[in-house]
């Protein structure tokens, strides 16, 4: 078992549709997040989670919404996809960050906006 | 708000040593992390440091000065399994959240 699961693993969508991403993990771990990875820009936060109901913005959050309806699940929905959309999505998972435990990451989604 | 900086490429041969240096402005701060990502992977956390000095796991150790604003990742032993990006990170508000430096492509060459 993984702990952690992303689906899809690979997207294509055309401009000004909606996409959800999932994210799903089996560790009861209270912090979940969402990072986007593009070339020369590391790992950017988008939206995380603190706990059912409880989200915060990240840097990048502008066109991205979140929710998180229990503790397992937490979904990335892009409202109308752009090309600047285009990244590999990455989903973390922590119980807490500032332990020496660190993030769990999923295997990631690869979205592409045409 | 936060702001990493690391070299972006470095290369080294099988076995030798490797000192990867992460310099950060920070607002607050709560811990630096340390993670690896091979090509088409997912990063995997490797280290952290909340207080100074240094911690050692296996063949890789990491450094944290924080009165410097600067930290290391020391592999040492090299391997070829050991090409991939690394990245340092730093927690952010109150230690929630961490943001990620642009990363490090290391290279080991046979």
């Amino acid at each position: 078992d993984a702990g952690i699961t992303q689906s899809p693993r690979h997207k294509v969508t055309e401009t000004g549709t909606p996409v959800t991403l999932r994210c799903h993990q089996t560790e009861n771990h209270r912090y979940m997040y969402w990072y986007r990875q593009d070339p020369g820009h590391g790992l950017r936060l988008i939206h995380y989670s603190y706990g059912v109901k409880d989200t915060d913005k990240g840097e990048v959050s502008d066109g991205y919404s979140v929710s998180r309806s229990k503790t397992e699940d937490f979904l990335l929905t892009l409202e109308s996809a752009t090309s600047s959309q285009t990244s590999v999505y990455f989903c973390a998972i922590s119980d807490h960050p500032s332990d020496n435990y660190g993030y769990t990451f999923g295997s990631g989604t690869r979205l592409t906006v045409v | 708000g936060q702001s990493l900086e690391q070299p972006s490429e470095v290369t080294a041969v099988e076995g030798a040593i490797v000192q990867i240096n992460c310099t950060y402005q920070t607002s607050g701060f709560y811990g630096l992390s340390w993670y690896q990502q091979h090509d088409g992977g997912a990063p995997t956390f490797l280290s952290y440091n909340a207080l100074d000095g240094l911690e050692e796991t296996g063949r890789f150790s990491s450094f944290l000065s924080r009165s410097d604003s600067y930290g290391y990742l020391l592999l040492q032993e090299l391997q070829m399994k050991d090409s991939a990006s690394y990245f340092c990170a730093v927690a952010d508000n109150y230690g929630q959240n961490f943001v990620f430096g642009p990363g490090t492509r290391l290279s080991v060459l046979p």
